[in-house]
C-alpha cells in the first residue's frame, strides 16, 4: 500500500489543542481523509481535503499542502470524548490507503 | 440498507476449520474493502474490489484469505483452515464513484480456538 505516516501516540490535557501530522506518497493523489475511531467501534468520518488550506468543521480542522504530501488534523478545546484513534487515509490512483493511526488520549 | 452491514457480528471457531464473512456495502457504492484489525493495531488493508475491475488482493496474507463480490454488491471472506494468528476484527468499507469517504461496516470480530 502507500506509505503513509502519523505520530503513534500523543496526550494532551482536556480544553488543549493537539495536531496530529500525516504524510503520504504524491504520486496519483486525489484526496486525504481524517477518520476517527473510538476503541472497539468502526471508524467514521471526519474530514476530506483535496485542495491546499485549511478546511474547519467546529472543534476540528484539516489541512492539505499537496506539494509536500503533508496533512494535520487539529483538534481544539480537548474534551474526554475525543480520546481515540486518528486515521489519516489518503486516496491515490482512486483506491484508499489507510495509516496506521494515532491514539490520542485526553486527560483531565 | 442505509449503511454498511456485516454479518456476523461475533463469530467463534475452532482452529482448522473456514469461516465465512459477509459485507453488504450501501446500495450503488462501487467500490469494497476488505481490512484486519488485531487489538490495538492500525487497519491491515486485505482486498479491494471497484466495479467491474480485477480486484487488488495484494493484501490477502495467504492463499487460506479469499474473497469474492458477487453481481457488485455484496462481498463474502473466506478463511481457510483457520489459525490462531486469525483472531482478528474484520472490517469492511464501501465506497461510491470519484473521491469520496469510505463507510464502514461495524466489523465481524473473529476468534479461533
Amino acid at each position: 500500500g502507500q506509505n503513509i505516516d502519523q505520530p503513534t501516540e500523543m496526550t494532551a490535557t482536556e480544553g488543549a489543542i493537539v495536531q496530529i501530522n500525516c504524510t503520504y506518497q504524491t504520486s496519483g493523489f486525489n484526496g486525504l481523509f481524517w477518520y476517527q475511531q473510538h476503541a472497539g467501534e468502526a471508524p467514521t468520518f471526519l474530514s476530506y481535503n483535496v485542495l491546499d488550506g485549511l478546511e474547519e468543521k467546529g472543534r476540528f480542522s484539516s489541512f492539505l499542502s499537496r506539494s509536500k504530501g503533508y496533512s494535520y488534523l487539529l483538534l481544539k478545546e480537548l474534551q474526554m470524548k475525543d480520546s481515540a484513534s486518528y486515521l489519516c487515509a489518503s486516496d491515490n490512483d482512486y483506491k484508499l490507503s489507510f495509516g496506521a493511526g494515532t491514539t490520542v488520549t485526553v486527560r483531565a | 440498507g442505509a449503511g454498511v452491514s456485516q454479518s456476523p457480528s461475533n463469530k467463534v471457531t475452532e482452529k482448522g476449520k473456514d469461516v465465512e464473512l459477509r459485507c453488504d456495502p450501501i446500495s450503488g457504492h462501487t467500490a469494497l474493502y476488505w481490512y484486519r484489525q488485531s487489538l490495538g493495531q492500525g487497519l491491515e488493508f486485505l482486498i479491494y474490489f471497484q466495479g467491474n475491475s480485477a480486484p487488488d488482493k495484494s493484501g490477502l496474507p495467504s492463499d487460506r484469505f479469499s474473497a469474492e463480490r458477487t453481481g457488485g454488491s455484496v462481498s463474502t471472506l473466506t478463511i481457510q483452515r483457520t489459525q490462531q494468528e486469525d483472531s482478528a476484527v474484520y472490517l469492511c468499507a464501501s465506497q461510491g464513484g470519484g473521491v469520496t469517504e469510505a463507510f464502514f461496516g461495524q466489523g465481524t470480530r473473529l476468534t479461533v480456538v
